[in-house]
């Protein structure tokens, strides 16, 4: 079974740290999407990926492709960015099958 | 533009019964994804559809279907409702299908209880 791992599972840190979010993959895959889910469980995607790195604001994304790797990166963190940050991924194999979803990582940001 | 809108927002069934979820998609958005998310098992893919078809489906029993309406609406139908139906239903449209899809755009959610 393709698995998606994402470390850590929490997280907490004080505002202004650097944080960071990693996911792994098993096989290859056509795109990674990262998403942010904040408590009452509405989701917004911050970024698709098939390689490279991208940058919105205090968030930036980057993906290896060789080492099967992503990371999140979230500069001078604050409160409000306080949520579950989840990797997703759509494996490029043959088959009929949706995004799989990593367990998600829980981020809080302390004043 | 308006988002994904999701109808009903919160449900409460019992065991034994049926319910009907519906997703509006962004206009101009062909595809629309369901998705299921528990505590114990996360986010999980369901089915999507294209042009009113199918196109995908998740390792789910065929008590949970679907469908899509030729203004791209789409519905979610679960039957003979279990315990184990309990969870957040998330529906998600994008322009394209597939590997292809692009970004998704998610709706808030329909949010069911299985007493």
């Amino acid at each position: 079974k393709n698995e998606v791992e994402q470390s850590p599972q929490n997280l907490t840190a004080q505002e202004g740290e650097f944080i960071t979010i990693n996911c792994s993959y098993s096989v290859g895959i056509s795109a990674l999407h990262w998403l942010q889910q904040h408590p009452g469980g509405g989701i917004v995607s911050l970024f698709m990926l098939s390689s490279g790195k991208k940058k919105h604001g205090r968030l930036i994304a980057t993906i290896n492709i060789q080492e099967k790797h992503s990371s999140l990166h979230i500069t001078a963190s604050h409160p409000r960015d306080s949520a579950v940050y989840i990797c997703a991924v759509l494996y490029s194999g043959g088959g009929a099958d949706g995004l799989t979803f990593g367990k998600g990582t829980h981020l809080i940001i302390q004043p | 533009k308006a988002g994904v809108t999701q109808t009903p927002r919160y449900l409460i069934k019992t065991r034994g019964q049926q319910v009907t979820l519906s997703c509006s998609p962004i206009s101009g958005h062909r595809s629309v994804s369901w998705y299921q998310q528990t505590p114990g098992q996360g986010l999980q893919f369901l089915f999507e559809y294209f042009s009113e078809t199918q196109r995908n489906k998740g390792n789910f029993p065929g008590r949970f279907s679907g469908r899509q309406f030729s203004n791209s609406r789409s519905e979610m139908n679960v039957s003979t409702l279990e315990l184990g139906d309990s969870a957040l239903y998330l529906c998600a449209s994008s322009l394209a299908r597939g590997r292809a899809a692009g970004e998704q755009f998610f709706g808030p959610g329909t949010r069911l209880t299985v007493l």
